[in-house]
């Protein structure tokens, strides 16, 4: 089954920060997040596996709670760059993902 | 450099016939997939191979092939069955359980004509 995220679109303003969440209805193996441009290959940003820790790499980590089955992305301080759709794809054996249906997030100056 | 290429970049098709589209990785990973994005939508599984001779269907296989006869190779077949197949295909790989996010190649939009 599809994990939901929330919200559908947001807008920000650079240096803005952004929460993106993914909530699943079955027991989570791995949390996956990737970020798609408009008409390119989805990007690999961080994944969480169950027992981990939160993770994180310059401004954007993520956390995961496993009894909620629940993931979330944090932007802070938000770039143009980061502009594009991001995906949570969610696991409960280690190898086949099941993504959301994307949340589009747009950074303006 | 090691990644996966995806042909053709578009592809028309004509209704009733089948087309072919190619996913080669040089990643010497096991595990390739194949998923389907329609506009504004997430990416549905259409069929994934963990390894070479063996495949397994995903959420919406109907109307669609594949075949794994080579590690490096895992083309999909958009058979005449498939009524709807105007959509962004993607093909991806993954390199081992844990830690390892997948990679993706960079598409073909095949659209019906």
């Amino acid at each position: 089954q599809q994990p939901v995220q929330s919200p559908q679109a947001v807008i920000l303003r650079e240096g803005e920060d952004a929460v993106i969440n993914c909530s699943s209805s079955k027991a989570l193996y791995s949390v996956h997040w990737y970020r798609q441009k408009h008409g390119e290959a989805p990007v690999f940003l961080m994944i969480l596996l169950k027992g981990g820790e939160q993770k994180g790499h310059d401004k954007i980590s993520a956390s995961f709670n496993e009894k909620k089955q629940q993931s979330s992305l944090y932007l802070t301080a938000s770039q143009l760059s980061y502009s594009g759709t991001y995906f949570c794809g969610t696991s409960g054996s280690a190898r086949q993902l099941t993504f959301g249906s994307g949340t589009q997030l747009t950074v303006l100056p | 450099d090691g990644g996966i290429t995806q042909s053709p970049k578009y592809l028309f098709r004509k209704e009733g016939q089948n087309v072919t589209l190619s996913c080669e990785q040089n990643l010497n990973h096991d595990a390739m997939y194949w998923y389907r994005q329609d506009p504004g939508q997430g990416l549905r599984l259409i069929y994934y191979s963990q390894i070479v001779n063996d495949f397994q269907k995903g959420d919406i296989a109907e109307g669609y092939s594949v075949s794994r006869e080579k590690k490096e190779s895992f083309p999909l077949t958009v058979t005449s069955a498939q009524k709807n197949p105007t959509a962004f295909y993607l093909c991806a790989s993954l390199r081992g359980i844990g830690g390892y996010g997948y990679t993706f190649g960079s598409g073909t939009r095949l659209t019906v004509v």
